[in-house]
């Protein structure tokens, strides 16, 4: 069974940074596809981020791009986003999922809260 | 970038009707990049459908996707209790994914 388990979301004041983490089990994680995916509080979701399986291929939401930076670690299949320079309305809660050929993601984590707030 | 606009917003519907949503993209979406989530409060998007018209494991038979193009659907046939949420597509295009506002199907 696929597991995505996400930590590292806390309160944090605008213009700081956090490292969110996600560590995956139950797949291979070295031959993943895997996204960012956000839902503000009573909001609807929102792509943040994506990084093809090697990490040679990145893509970022306009809203985030440029402050956050996704990253891998195929040897701990664990997935990073660095969140910096952080505003309120980047408070929401934070999915790591995996992304299958044609873009869909069949597995998503529980999600983690991110508060920016001062 | 592709804009998905969900409808209706809200959808009040009793246990046993038949649910229709629709999708619609701002331009042409590959069939094969456009899916169908749910999701309960306090929950994780579940996928239910992708490739506009595949089920995806363990959903049950109920839950069908059609369209192409621009329109897409998604079809409840016979809502169960447990149906009762808040349904999302998703496109993958041009390097960007994008997501609908979501529909809600609430107990009338």
């Amino acid at each position: 069974e696929v597991q995505l388990v996400e930590s590292g979301g806390g309160l944090v004041q605008p213009g700081g940074s956090l490292r969110l983490s996600c560590a995956a089990s139950g797949l291979t994680f070295s031959v993943e596809s895997m996204n960012w995916v956000r839902q503000a509080p009573g909001k609807g979701l929102e792509w943040v981020s994506y990084t093809s399986s090697g990490g040679g291929t990145i893509y970022y939401a306009d809203s985030v791009k440029g402050r956050f930076t996704i990253s891998r670690d195929n040897a701990k299949s664990s997935l990073y986003l660095q969140m910096n320079s952080l505003r309120v309305e980047d408070t929401a809660v934070y999915y790591c999922a995996r992304v299958r050929s044609g873009g869909y993601s069949d597995s998503w984590g529980q999600g983690t809260l991110v508060a920016v707030s001062s | 970038e592709i804009v998905l606009t969900q409808s209706p917003g809200t959808l009040s519907l009793s246990p046993g009707e038949r649910a229709t949503l629709s999708c619609r993209a701002s331009q042409s979406v590959s069939s094969t990049s456009l899916a169908w989530y749910q999701q309960k409060p306090g929950q994780a998007p579940r996928l239910l459908i992708y490739a506009a018209s595949n089920r995806a494991t363990g959903i049950p038979d109920r839950f069908s996707g059609s369209g192409s193009g621009t329109d897409f659907t998604l079809t409840i046939s016979r809502l169960e209790p447990e149906d009762f949420a808040v349904y999302y597509c998703q496109q993958y295009g041009s390097s960007l994914f994008t997501f609908g506002p979501g529909t809600k199907v609430d107990i009338k």
